[in-house]
C-alpha cells in the first residue's frame, strides 16, 4: 500500500510560470514532510522541508503543510527550464520510518 | 557538504551471478541507507542501518542482504541476481535525529541479463 500520493504525475508549465506539485500521505503516524529534486541522470537533493501547519516560503519555493489532512504541496513560481526534473515527495512516520512518493515530472518549458 | 560515494557506478551480470555494491559515506552519519528506484515507483527502500553491525528491513527486501561493516561502509549484495532486479540503487546517509535530510549517492544502475 502506497503511503505516499503525489500528483500530478507529470505536469507542464510555459517558462516564468507556475507549478504546483501534490502530496498526501494515507498514513495518520506520519509528522514530517520533505520535497527531493531529482534532475535527469542525477540523484535526489533536498529542497525544502516542514512540519508545522501553514507555509514555508525559500526564493521562488513555496511549501504548504496541512496537519489535519496530512497534505502538503510545492508551489513554483516564475518557473525556469533548469527547474525541469522529478520532484519527490517524503514523509517521515513517527517510529522514524521514511517513505517516498513516486513523484512529479515537471517540464518547463521555454 | 555532505559526502556519499559508490561503487560501480554501473555492472552488468547475468542471472543468478554475485553482485556487491558498495557505498561510503564520510560525514559522520549514523543512517545509511539503499534504495531502488524504477521507472513509476519512485525510491522504495530495500535495507538500512542506524550504526556498524545494525540492519533494519526496509520495504522490498526480498532477494537483497545487507551489511554495515563500519559506520562509513554499507553494502548491498544480490547473491542470486534476477532480472527483475535490474534498477538504479542509490545509497543514502543522514545524521541521527528525527527530522535529518537524507543526502543521497551518484547511484549504479545494475543490469541483470
Amino acid at each position: 500500500q502506497q503511503k505516499v500520493q503525489q500528483s500530478p504525475e507529470s505536469l507542464i508549465v510555459p517558462e516564468g510560470g507556475m507549478a504546483s506539485l501534490n502530496c498526501t500521505s494515507s498514513d495518520r503516524n506520519v509528522d514530517y514532510f520533505w520535497w527531493y529534486r531529482q534532475h535527469s541522470g542525477k540523484s535526489p537533493k533536498m529542497l525544502m522541508s516542514i512540519f508545522s501547519n501553514g507555509e514555508k516560503e525559500e526564493g521562488r519555493f513555496t511549501v504548504h503543510l496541512n496537519k489535519a489532512s496530512l497534505h502538503t504541496s510545492l508551489h513554483i513560481r516564475d518557473s525556469q527550464p533548469s527547474d525541469s526534473a522529478l520532484y519527490l515527495c517524503a514523509a517521515r512516520r513517527s517510529n522514524n520510518r521514511i517513505f517516498f512518493g513516486d513523484g512529479t515530472q515537471l517540464v518547463v518549458k521555454p | 557538504e555532505a559526502a556519499v560515494t559508490q561503487s560501480p557506478r554501473n555492472k552488468v551480470t547475468v542471472t543468478g551471478g554475485n553482485v556487491t555494491l558498495s557505498c561510503r559515506q564520510t560525514n559522520s552519519h549514523n543512517y545509511m541507507y539503499w534504495y531502488r528506484q524504477d521507472t513509476g515507483h519512485g525510491l522504495r527502500l530495500i535495507h538500512y542501518s542506524y550504526g556498524a553491525g545494525n540492519l533494519q528491513i526496509g520495504d522490498v527486501p526480498d532477494g537483497y542482504k545487507a551489511t554495515r561493516t563500519t559506520q562509513e561502509d554499507f553494502f548491498l549484495l544480490l547473491e542470486l541476481a534476477s532480472p527483475s532486479q535490474t534498477s538504479l540503487y542509490f545509497c543514502a546517509s543522514s545524521a541521527q535525529g528525527n527530522y535529518a535530510e537524507q543526502f543521497f549517492g551518484p547511484g549504479t544502475r545494475l543490469t541483470v541479463l
